[in-house]
């Protein structure tokens, strides 16, 4: 089976502090995502990679940053974090195109 | 740029009626689309897909939705629903092309009464 696992399941952060999630996929997918998701919002996608060392602002990319140094791992972060910030946020990998989405089971941010 | 509309915040529907969840797409050509399921604390769950060929798709746990490429629409549906299919329910589109990206709805959340 597919495995995406995000490193925090809860995180309490204050306002101004750099922020870092992390995702990790074990099935060598090319193409991995973040995303947010808010209530009445659905998901909304922050950045998306599909390959290493490559990304692509997605519908909210404001405040946000994304680093892929290897195939594997797809970082989150945010460089200041603000209340406005605070959110269920969701990484995703992919195979290629026009494969299914896998995701983590979310990292909630609370930023105070 | 394409975008997801699902019209019904919340839809009630008793143990054993059936189930249709609506869903239109934007898009210029014809998309990839989706329906993905997220139950209370879990994360989200492909229920099927559609990339071309038969219109109708069948999915997971008895679900199947139809592609009507003349109504924009990939309406989710279930012939006779069960308690444990309460849960969220999210129609998504993605574009054609190597950095496709995948474009959800708000979201649908379903509650079953028995």
């Amino acid at each position: 089976d597919v495995k995406v696992t995000q490193s925090s399941r809860y995180l309490v952060k204050r306002t101004g502090e750099k922020v870092f999630l992390e995702c990790v996929q074990d099935m060598d997918h090319e193409n991995m995502f973040w995303y947010r998701q808010d209530p009445g919002l659905g998901l909304r996608l922050i950045y998306f990679s599909y390959d290493v060392k490559m990304k692509e602002k997605g519908d909210i990319p404001e405040g946000y940053s994304v680093s892929r140094e290897k195939k594997e791992r797809f970082s989150l972060i945010l460089e200041s974090a603000s209340t406005n910030q605070t959110s269920m946020y969701l990484c995703a990998s992919r195979w290629g195109v026009p494969g299914e989405l896998f995701f983590g089971e979310g990292s909630r941010l609370t930023v105070l | 740029a394409q975008s997801v509309t699902q019209p019904d915040i919340h839809i009630t529907v008793s143990e054993g009626a059936s189930l249709e969840l609506r869903c239109n797409y934007s898009y210029g050509a014809t998309p990839y689309l989706f329906w993905y399921v997220q139950s209370p604390g879990q994360g989200l769950q492909l229920l099927l897909k559609y990339f071309s060929g038969d219109t109708l798709v069948q999915g997971i746990k008895g679900f199947e939705a139809e592609f009507k490429r003349s109504q924009s629409s990939f309406n989710l549906r279930k012939p006779s629903v069960h308690w444990s299919d309460a849960a969220e329910y999210f129609c998504a589109v993605a574009n054609t092309g190597t950095a496709s990206k995948l474009t959800f709805g708000t979201g649908t959340r379903l509650q079953v009464t028995l």
